[in-house]
């Protein structure tokens, strides 16, 4: 059964910085690209970053250059460095298996950036 | 990037009855390598993540009762909900995978 468990949401100022994981299990993690999906409160979802298994990335528009995807085929985890952090970036953050379409979501870990 | 719009923005309908979600692409989510449409439904209800419903438009996934049912082509899409049940309130997603930044519709809230 695939497993994807977030970690690392939690309060900060604006400007701070933040790590998640996502810790995955259940398939061959080294085989499939990996995504970060957020969702501000009362809002909808939004795309923010994808990395491949051999770790070609990408970003959306509104987190380029702040935020930086990266995984550990090894341990079989998922990262999202957060730079910058906006109060616009609260949200709750998905890790996502990628397959086209998004089959298996984690529950999500929230952040919150307060001023 | 692929704009994806969602109409109505919320819907009340009664139990047993059908409900329709339309999704509008920005631009054709048709992929002629596959001969599918790049385009995935999802089911979220409250304090939980997104489940799967539908993917290349009209394919439920496994598990997924059939009054769910999905259709179009291109830029327009369906949802429909053949005799709604109690535990299909939710929020409902259309997303194209067709292209990166890959998109979701603002969402649709479905209620009795």
């Amino acid at each position: 059964e695939v497993q994807l468990v977030e970690s690392g949401g939690t309060l900060v100022q604006p400007g701070q910085s933040l790590r998640l994981s996502c810790a995955a299990s259940g398939f061959t993690f080294s085989n499939f690209e990996m995504t970060w999906v957020r969702q501000a409160p009362g809002r909808g979802l939004e795309w923010i970053s994808s990395i491949t298994g051999g770790g070609s990335k990408n970003y959306a528009d509104s987190v380029k250059g702040r935020f930086t995807i990266s995984r550990d085929n090894a341990k079989d985890s998922l990262y999202l460095q957060m730079n910058g952090l906006r109060v616009e970036d609260t949200a709750i953050y998905y890790c996502v298996k990628d397959g086209w379409w998004y089959y298996n979501w984690g529950q999500g870990t929230l952040v919150t950036v307060f001023s | 990037d692929i704009v994806m719009t969602q109409s109505p923005d919320s819907l009340a309908v009664s139990l047993g009855e059908r409900a329709t979600i339309n999704c509008k692409s920005s631009q054709s989510v048709f992929y002629s390598s596959n001969n599918k449409n790049q385009l995935a439904w999802y089911q979220q209800k409250p304090g939980q993540p997104p489940k799967l419903l539908i993917f290349w438009a009209v394919n439920r996934d496994s598990g997924v009762p059939d009054r769910f049912s999905g259709s179009g082509s291109g830029t327009d899409f369906t949802l429909t909900i053949s005799s709604l049940q109690a535990e299909d309130v939710a929020v409902y997603y259309c997303h194209q995978y067709y292209s990166l930044p890959r998109t979701f519709g603002q969402g649709t809230k479905v209620e009795i």
